[in-house]
């Protein structure tokens, strides 16, 4: 089994839609969260930490489940430069190793 | 700015040859990591490091070798390219006490082609 999962989309949204994506993880006691954006043929960076209490940076909202062990990410007002791919992180329980999901791709249509 | 740097950018290579793909940071972090990336594809772990002199494999078969002598430096060899080699090669690395909250910084990448 997989430690992330996420549907890889691809989703394709017009311009000032709300779109969410959910990620699943296996280990209940990993440590992190986080979501990275990857444009193509780039390198991934980092988006935001995502936290127990749930955190909002701008447009971006992260949330984290740890009961049913998921977390997810909801843009708002999307902009076409937002179009990217999402990448859901994980870690282990001690933290030294991050898990990478295979990415939702994200394309705002005009 | 990026703090971790990767060169070369692009490669084109002959099968055979020995290449060495170098990473450098200069924000003193403890753990870098190698990964292999596809276009449109998964990122997968070749190689990690947690400190000078401590290097493991990753998920990943790979018949890449690398090293960490000094604590901002993480080079990964091939020893004889091949064309399956032919991928996206990302460097990383992380502060352990950080980690928790700052996650990953990657490199830009080598672009790696073997003909």
């Amino acid at each position: 089994r997989k430690e992330v999962e996420q549907d890889p989309g691809p989703f394709n949204v017009p311009e000032g839609a709300t779109v969410a994506f959910n990620c699943t993880y296996s280990n209940s006691a990993s440590q992190s969260f986080f979501w990275y954006r990857q444009d193509c043929r780039k390198e991934p960076k980092l988006l935001m930490s995502v936290y127990s209490s749930g955190n909002e940076d701008g447009r971006f909202t992260a949330q984290l489940n740890r009961a049913s062990q998921y977390i997810s990410l909801l843009i708002r007002d999307s902009k076409l430069s937002d179009s990217a791919t999402y990448l859901c992180v994980v870690t282990s329980n001690t933290g030294n190793q991050f898990y990478f999901g295979t990415g939702t791709s994200l394309t705002v249509i005009p | 700015e990026a703090d971790i740097y990767q060169t070369p950018r692009y490669l084109v290579i002959g099968t055979g040859k020995k290449i060495t793909l170098e990473c450098s940071q200069t924000m003193g972090h403890d753990k870098m990591y190698w990964y292999q990336q596809d276009p449109g594809m998964e990122l997968h772990l070749i190689h990690y490091s947690y400190g000078v002199n401590s290097t493991e494999k990753g998920d990943l078969s790979s018949e890449s070798t690398v090293s960490r002598i000094r604590t901002e430096h993480f080079p990964l060899t091939l020893e004889s390219a091949r064309p399956s080699h032919t991928s996206q090669y990302l460097c990383a690395s992380s502060s352990h006490l950080a980690a928790a909250n700052y996650g990953y910084t990657f490199g830009s990448g080598t672009r790696l082609t073997v003909v």
